[in-house]
């Protein structure tokens, strides 16, 4: 079946640093793909998404890149603050449950000053 | 006006009852979506549907089932609540069709099963 895998965390840096958050998949054909975060005691935010092959989702300095050949979209930020703090979640769209999304593990990230 | 909403946002109760979230979106939706995410952040698709289907994760217990009265409504209906139902249960909408199949969630309701 369709999966996600994103790197295992918590991930600390320091302010100013730059993040990358892994992300790959396995899915039968081509799904879109996301990356959702969720700050503290909230629910999830839509933070960027790509459709297809070599589509760049991009938001609040937030990119990642949908990678056919490596089945990767992993997150990328070239300078984190504290606010980044929160768990990212990466997902596919899942046609085999009815669109719903197909979360990985998510990955805690805190910034520190 | 916030797009998805849950009710309650906290639920705390004894093993054995019977309890209901209720979700509701203002956003025009075809699709909600009824997610779990446990102690450890993970997160897991429980219900979707829409006006025309019911899918269900093979893995949720019949005790757990959908009720939606419209279509800008989604309530979690559980039964006989068990320890290991204790979780944070997240209600998102979508459009179902590409490209405006964007999912919104909720604020989420943590229940906690005493």
């Amino acid at each position: 079946g369709n999966s996600v895998t994103q790197m295992e965390g918590p991930v600390t840096l320091s302010e100013e640093a730059f993040l990358t958050i892994n992300c790959t998949y396995t899915a039968t054909g081509y799904p879109s793909l996301f990356w959702y975060v969720q700050y503290p005691g909230e629910g999830l935010q839509l933070l960027l998404k790509a459709t297809k092959a070599d589509d760049k989702g991009s938001n609040k300095g937030f990119e990642a890149t949908y990678r056919k050949e490596t089945t990767s979209f992993h997150l990328e930020k070239g300078s984190v603050q504290v606010s980044d703090s929160a768990v990212y979640f990466c997902a596919l769209r899942d046609s085999n449950s009815g669109y719903a999304l197909n979360f990985g593990k998510g990955t805690s990230l805190l910034v520190t000053p | 006006d916030t797009a998805v909403s849950q009710t309650p946002k906290y639920l705390v109760t004894q093993m054995g009852n019977d309890k209901s979230i209720k979700c509701e979106q203002n956003l025009g939706h075809d699709t909600m979506y009824w997610y779990k995410q446990d102690s450890k952040k993970f997160l897991k698709i429980m219900f979707s549907y829409n006006n025309k289907e019911l899918i269900i994760n093979e893995t949720v217990p019949n005790r757990f089932s959908p009720k939606s009265p419209d279509k800008a409504h989604l309530n979690l209906h559980i039964n006989s609540l068990e320890l290991g139902d204790s979780a944070v249960y997240f209600c998102a909408s979508s459009h179902q069709r590409e490209p405006k199949n964007i999912q919104y969630f909720g604020a989420g309701t943590r229940l906690s099963v005493l």
